[in-house]
Parts: structure tokens; sequence; C-alpha cells
């Protein structure tokens, strides 16, 4: 069965620091993987997704993530975060009627 | 402009009560979903539904119920509302592409049942 690990529930860095959020999966065939970001009291909107080939996948407000298969990981990453970053990351493996969702890791932006 | 939108946003009701919540999206696509977060962020899907099928999460209880009068709109029916149906309940929509649809979210809905 497919699931998603997002081993740090929280985490605090500095304006203009630098962030990676980890992901872990675990998935039968070739995963489809996604990061998504809830603001406070908003819905889920998609930063990137990685399908098929290349493993760095840009994605919006400057976000990457890079997909490992030898470490089943799909790490979320950025080079200097901004305050307005602060929010609900969540890593997701699967589609179509199978999504399945990691517990989310909560990022806070200290000035 | 809203792509998939949700009504109400907030919906507070006493236990027992039967409530809806409407989703619609504007995007084209063919599937369409209902999740729900619980108090931990937990993401849960419900069900997905096209014009063809209906899947059903079998964890739902079947005091859960969605209706899609058409292509653009799930609406989810929920009768009897128990306290741990309180949840922030989220629709989204998707189109196959290249084999494998991308999500796209409504903003949610928060229900509180008291």
């Amino acid at each position: 069965a497919q699931s998603v690990t997002q081993p740090d529930i929280h985490i605090t860095v500095s304006e203009g620091a630098s962030l990676e959020l980890r992901c872990n999966y675990s998935y039968g065939a070739t995963p489809y993987l996604f990061w998504y970001v809830q603001s406070p009291g908003q819905g889920l909107q998609l930063l990137l997704k990685y399908f098929s080939g290349d493993t760095l996948v840009q994605g919006i407000k400057g976000f990457e993530a890079e997909f490992k298969r030898s470490q089943s990981s799909f790490n979320l990453r950025k080079p200097s975060v901004h305050w307005s970053d602060a929010a609900e990351y969540f890593c997701a493996v699967g589609g179509n009627n199978d999504m399945r969702f990691g517990a989310g890791t909560r990022l806070t932006v200290k000035p | 402009d809203t792509a998939v939108s949700q009504t109400p946003k907030y919906l507070v009701t006493q236990m027992g009560n039967d409530k809806s919540i409407k989703c619609e999206q504007n995007l084209g696509h063919d599937t369409m979903y209902w999740y729900k977060q619980d108090s931990k962020k937990f993401l849960k899907i419900m069900f997905s539904y096209n014009n063809k099928e209906l899947i059903i999460n079998e964890t739902v209880p079947n005091r859960f119920s969605p209706k899609s009068p058409d292509k653009a709109h799930l609406n989810l029916h929920i009768n009897s509302l128990e306290l741990g149906d309180s949840a922030v309940y989220f629709c989204a929509s998707s189109q196959l592409e290249r084999g494998l649809d991308t999500q796209y979210f409504g903003p949610g809905t928060r229900l509180t049942v008291l």
C-alpha cells in the first residue's frame, strides 16, 4: 500500500535562510509525487509535481523538489525563505482515486 | 475567476441535523473529489466521482453522500450529523494529464457540529 511520511511536524527558519522539507514515500510502482501548500484558513495550492523525467522539479514561488528513487524521497527546497512562506506543507503520492497525503509540516518563519 | 469554489466557508450546526456543502469547478475537469481534513491536519479522501463512476472510500459512513447535478458540481450531503464530523471538508477536481490527474482544491468548508 502506498503511504507518505513527513518526518518533521514543525520547522522554524529565519527569513532569508534556506529550507528543506522532507518527504518519504512507499509505493509499489513508479510514484507520482506532489507538494501542496496550505496557508492559514485557506485551501491547498499545488506547488509542484513529479510524474517522470528530470528528477529535479521546479515549482511556483521559487520552490523545487528532487525525486530520489534510491532514498524513496521527494524533498522540497527553497534557497531563501520569505515571511509569506509560513504555512502548512503537504507531500502527496499517487493520484486518480488514490491520493495519499502526508501529515504535513508546519513552517514558521522568524523575522 | 475561482477555479474550485465551495459554499459555505463556515458551517455551524447541531448534532442530528442534515446539511449540505456545495462545490463547483469551472476548469472543465471530468473528476471531482471530497476530502476530510481532521483537527490534526490529516487529509483523507472520501469520494471521487466522474460522470461514469463513483468511488467511495469504504471507511466513510453512509450518512455522507455525494450528489452531482452536472459535471461542474459535486455537492456533499451529510445526514444525522455527529460531533466527530467536525472537520474541514475540501472539494477538488482534476483532469487526466499524461495518464494521471493533478488535483486542484477548493478553499475548504469548516464544519462545526455542536
